[in-house]
């Protein structure tokens, strides 16, 4: 148990649909991160957030929209995705920004 | 281009024996390296850690070592569990501007555990 929860597990939308991730961590961290994991890839930073304020994008599409309401919960908007899209989407939580980072259980997506 | 390579997609060790991963890197600027071990369905875990100060970091049955000059550390399990068998993930951290850190990782290594 990391601390950090992920809904929902899993998720099957179509290209033309909206839905959203979401991210809890109960540890107090101040900083909380979006990767994706697509299939035989590293895991790949998409945002990162520092006590609730964005501190990187990496050159992530638009129709990935991050929303971080508090330091405890994040949020990834998705809308008209790819199938390419499809992947593994891990949250993680670190103390401050350059400590160690704990991962939730991650979401997995498909985009038909 | 790949900054942090696992070599070995998978390894095979005998229950008690040592297993020993292996990762390279390229970027100079790294200057804190984790290593995160995943199990199906569930998200990494952090294991191990070592600073760029140090050569080496022992934590019970893991010990990660690091070796400098040739951009090159390894993660040794011994003795191996059957429970050890999971995706093992090298990651490096650097600043990336701003106050901001960046974690890059490699592709993983499966490691598989026999009884």
């Amino acid at each position: 148990e990391t601390g950090v929860t992920q809904t929902p597990r899993h998720l099957v939308m179509g290209m033309t649909n909206k839905k959203s991730l979401k991210c809890e961590q109960h540890l107090g961290h101040n900083a909380m991160y979006w990767y994706k994991q697509s299939a035989k890839k590293p895991l790949e930073l998409m945002f990162v957030y520092n006590f609730k304020e964005q501190t990187e994008n990496n050159s992530v599409p638009s129709r990935f929209s991050p929303e971080c309401p508090n330091s405890s919960h994040l949020f990834l908007h998705l809308h008209t995705l790819q199938p390419e899209d499809s992947a593994l989407y891990l949250c993680a939580g670190s103390q401050d920004l350059q400590e160690t980072q704990y991962f939730g259980p991650g979401t997995r997506l498909l985009v038909l | 281009d790949q900054q942090v390579k696992q070599n070995s997609p998978s390894l095979s060790v005998q229950e008690g024996r040592i297993s020993i991963l292996n990762c390279d890197y390229t970027n100079s600027m790294f200057d804190y390296f984790l290593w995160y071990k995943k199990y199906p369905a569930e998200g990494p875990t952090f294991l191990i850690s070592i600073s760029s100060i140090k050569d080496k970091n022992e934590d019970g049955r893991f010990t990660v070592f690091l070796n400098k000059s040739a951009k090159h550390l390894s993660l040794h399990i011994v003795p191996s569990q059957p429970g050890d068998s999971a995706v093992y993930f090298c990651a490096a951290s650097s600043y990336s501007g701003a106050g901001s850190y960046q974690l890059t990782f490699g592709k993983g290594t499966k490691l598989s555990v026999i009884p």
